[in-house]
């Protein structure tokens, strides 16, 4: 079973940011928190993963509670093509399975 | 990045028969991963395909069900077995090539008539 919880959508409006919250109250200390996302018709995208720290990558920031039972995925101008299933996935460290939720479903309109 | 390929991207197969996906990758990787996706639904992990050793499969799925071969570091392949209308599902395989971070094929769309 997914061990995170997410919301089943969300709407943003086109270029304002977009914030995606994920809870995850059973991880452990040495799981790492994951965030992909499906566009339609594709198979899924790796969009960023972290441990404790913040992380920013090209695509999107990735913000952890300090107590690391949730995070949020922040992308910073949401384009028409970032509307997607995102799906928040807590997992062990390298080369681990991943137990994909229901994810939030992001809808961007212009 | 990996570039991964699978073929075929879409079939429609009669009740009771089979199916073999392909699942070919541009670089060696050590683990690749089978998923299902039923319509509307999330992913499934089906099993975790490894180079030279048999295939570890999930609670739910079975080798007699899914047999999987792997025969070299770049490519794999899923069966699906005495097909029903229940395995009309995506199939997707991916690999993990940078440490946490998977890569997915474009999938494969089965309908089982």
């Amino acid at each position: 079973d997914a061990k995170t919880t997410q919301p089943n959508s969300m709407e943003s409006n086109e270029e304002e940011p977009v914030h995606l919250p994920c809870n995850h109250s059973t991880i452990s200390g040495t799981d790492y928190i994951h965030w992909y996302r499906q566009l339609p018709s594709q198979g899924p995208e790796y969009v960023i993963h972290g441990l404790t720290s913040n992380v920013n990558n090209r695509m999107a920031s990735l913000a952890i509670a300090e107590d690391r039972k949730s995070s949020t995925l922040i992308l910073h101008r949401a384009t028409l093509r970032d509307a997607a299933v995102y799906y928040c996935i807590q997992s062990g460290a390298g080369f681990q399975k991943l137990v994909f939720g229901t994810g939030t479903r992001l809808l961007v309109s212009p | 990045s990996a570039v991964i390929s699978q073929k075929p991207s879409r079939d429609i197969c009669q009740r009771g028969t089979s199916l073999t996906i392909q699942c070919q990758v541009d670089s060696q990787v050590t683990m690749m991963f089978w998923y299902r996706q039923q319509p509307g639904q999330s992913l499934t992990l089906i099993a975790t395909a490894n180079q030279g050793s048999e295939a570890t499969y999930e609670s739910g799925f079975v080798i007699d069900k899914f047999p999987i071969s792997r025969p070299n570091l770049t490519f794999s392949t899923l069966t699906v077995s005495n097909m029903s209308p229940e395995d009309s599902s995506i199939y997707l395989c991916s690999v993990e090539e940078q440490y946490n971070e998977q890569f997915f094929g474009p999938g494969t769309r089965l309908t089982v008539l």
